[in-house]
């Protein structure tokens, strides 16, 4: 079945340290996105891609970074200079210029920086 | 700019109750308007959504959803709780216009249904 898998499912690192969270699909979708859960805060748009090569900056950019360079796959580098990246990370991607396409999710990455 | 709204953190249903998730948007444009459901420790995945046409939206699980616009409005409900239904569900609204497709969450609501 096709899908997002999310590694690792926990992950714990120490403050100062830059992470990388693993995205891949086997959806054939072209947009790929990354967003942050944090308790009573809802969803906040991390990163979005829309086509290889290329990505936006979402509503938290700040102290992460992302590369798109193949289509099935969208990692997320949570760097030392995120001053709170204790939180739940979520990937999900969608068809391309749907607008009504839901997206699809992973299970998501707990990182916690201690 | 457009905004979702959903009313009450937290609910709490006896099993067998009517479920009620309240869900308030503002848009200067037709909305797309999606529900969520969030299994602790786990993604989202889609109950149902409304893009256009009938006003009345059937979604997996038994739950439903009416967009009325005239209250801007997209309530998720389900005649019947069961305690499989606990869980955190959220209400979005797709952006339109451009190239760019982004979708405002609600903070979600935590469903709570008891014995």
């Amino acid at each position: 079945d096709g899908g997002i898998t999310q590694s690792p499912k926990y992950l714990f690192r120490k403050e100062g340290q830059n992470v990388t969270l693993s995205c891949e699909q086997n959806l054939n979708h072209d947009a790929m996105y990354w967003y942050r859960q944090d308790p009573g805060q809802g969803l906040r748009l991390i990163y979005y891609s829309q086509i290889v090569n290329d990505f936006q900056k979402g509503d938290i950019a700040e102290g992460y970074s992302v590369s798109r360079e193949k289509k099935e796959s969208f990692p997320l580098t949570v760097t030392s200079a995120q001053k709170n990246p204790t939180a739940f990370y979520l990937c999900a991607s969608t068809p391309l210029g749907s607008y009504n396409s839901p997206l699809h999710f992973g299970n998501g990455t707990r990182l916690t920086v201690t | 700019a457009q905004s979702v709204t959903q009313l009450g953190s937290h609910v709490s249903v006896s099993e067998g109750a009517l479920v009620l998730l309240r869900c308030n948007y503002s848009s200067s444009v037709p909305p797309y308007l999606f529900w969520y459901v969030q299994y602790p420790n786990q993604g989202l995945q889609l109950l149902l959504k409304y893009t256009t046409g009938a006003t009345l939206v059937k979604g997996i699980n038994g739950f439903e959803a009416e967009f009325k616009k005239s209250e801007t409005s997209f309530h998720l409900t389900k005649p019947s709780a069961h305690m499989s239904d606990a869980a955190e569900y959220f209400c979005a609204v797709s952006s339109t216009g451009g190239n760019n497709r982004k979708l405002i969450w609600g903070l979600g609501t935590s469903l709570a249904v008891n014995p």
